[in-house]
C-alpha cells in the first residue's frame, strides 16, 4: 500500500524560509520511473504544481517560483524534502506531496498525501 | 502555460441524474494527457480519470471521461450522494496545470 505524509510548520513568518518534509513508503524512490511532486492549495482555490523529482534524481520547478523553491530526496529515509525562501502571506496554503510512476514521468499524480496546512502570518 | 477552464463553476443535480463537467485548454493537451481528480472536503485529490479516457484503479463505471485536443469532458451518470465535491482537470504533458475546478452538490 502507497502511503505519503507531509510535515512541517503550520505557522512560519513572512520573509523566513518553509522547510517540509514528505515521508512516503510502499515505494522506493529509487526505482526507475518513480517521482515525488509537491502542489499547493490556498483555502477555496485550485491547486498549483510546485516542483518534481525524479528517481534518477532529475529535479523540474514550477515556472512562477523556481527562484524560491529546493527539491531533495533522502532515498535511504524514503523522505522528500521541499524548501521555499522569502515566505509571504500569499504562500498560505496546503501543501501536498504526491507520487507519479512513469517509465517517462508522463503520468497523473496517483497516490497523494493528506495535506499539510502551512499559514504565513506575522 | 497550458491555461485550463472548467464550466460550469458549480453544478446542482439530484440523485440518479447525470452530470456532465467541461474543461478547455488554451491548446493542444499533448497525447490526451488530461486527468481529472475529485476532492471532497478536508480530502486530498483523488484520481479519477487519466489519459483523458481510462478510469484509475478501483473507480466506478459511472465515471467516464472523454474528449481530445482542446475539449475534454467528465460525464458522472446515475449520481449519488457521495459524489458532492469539487472536480478538477488536469494536463500532465507539459507541466503541470489544473482547472480551477467545478464544485458538484448533489440536491
Amino acid at each position: 500500500q502507497v502511503t505519503l505524509r507531509e510535515s512541517g510548520p503550520a505557522l512560519v513568518k513572512p520573509t523566513q524560509t518553509l522547510t517540509l518534509t514528505c515521508t512516503f513508503s510502499g515505494f522506493s524512490l529509487s526505482t526507475s520511473g518513480m517521482c515525488v511532486n509537491w502542489i499547493r492549495q490556498p483555502p477555496g482555490k485550485a491547486l498549483e504544481w510546485l516542483a518534481r523529482i525524479d528517481w534518477d534524481d532529475d529535479k523540474y520547478y514550477s515556472t512562477s517560483l523556481q527562484t524560491r523553491l529546493t527539491i531533495s530526496k533522502d532515498t535511504s529515509k524514503d523522505q522528500v524534502v521541499l524548501t521555499m525562501t522569502n515566505m509571504d502571506p500569499v504562500d498560505t496554503a496546503t501543501y501536498y506531496c504526491a507520487r507519479i510512476q512513469s517509465s517517462g514521468a508522463v503520468a497523473p499524480f496517483d497516490s497523494w498525501g493528506q495535506g499539510t496546512l502551512v499559514t504565513v502570518s506575522s | 502555460e497550458i491555461v485550463l477552464t472548467q464550466s460550469p463553476g458549480t453544478l446542482s443535480l439530484s440523485p440518479g441524474e447525470r452530470a456532465t463537467l467541461s474543461c478547455r485548454a488554451s491548446q493542444s493537451v499533448t497525447s490526451s494527457y488530461l486527468a481529472w481528480y475529485q476532492q471532497k472536503p478536508g480530502q486530498a485529490p483523488r484520481l479519477l480519470i487519466y489519459g483523458a479516457s481510462s478510469r484509475a484503479t478501483g473507480i466506478p463505471d459511472r465515471f467516464s471521461g472523454s474528449g481530445s485536443g482542446t475539449d475534454f469532458t467528465l460525464t458522472i451518470s446515475r449520481l449519488e450522494p457521495e459524489d458532492s465535491a469539487v472536480y478538477y482537470c488536469q494536463q500532465y504533458g507539459s507541466s503541470y496545470t489544473f482547472g480551477q475546478g467545478t464544485k458538484l452538490e448533489i440536491k
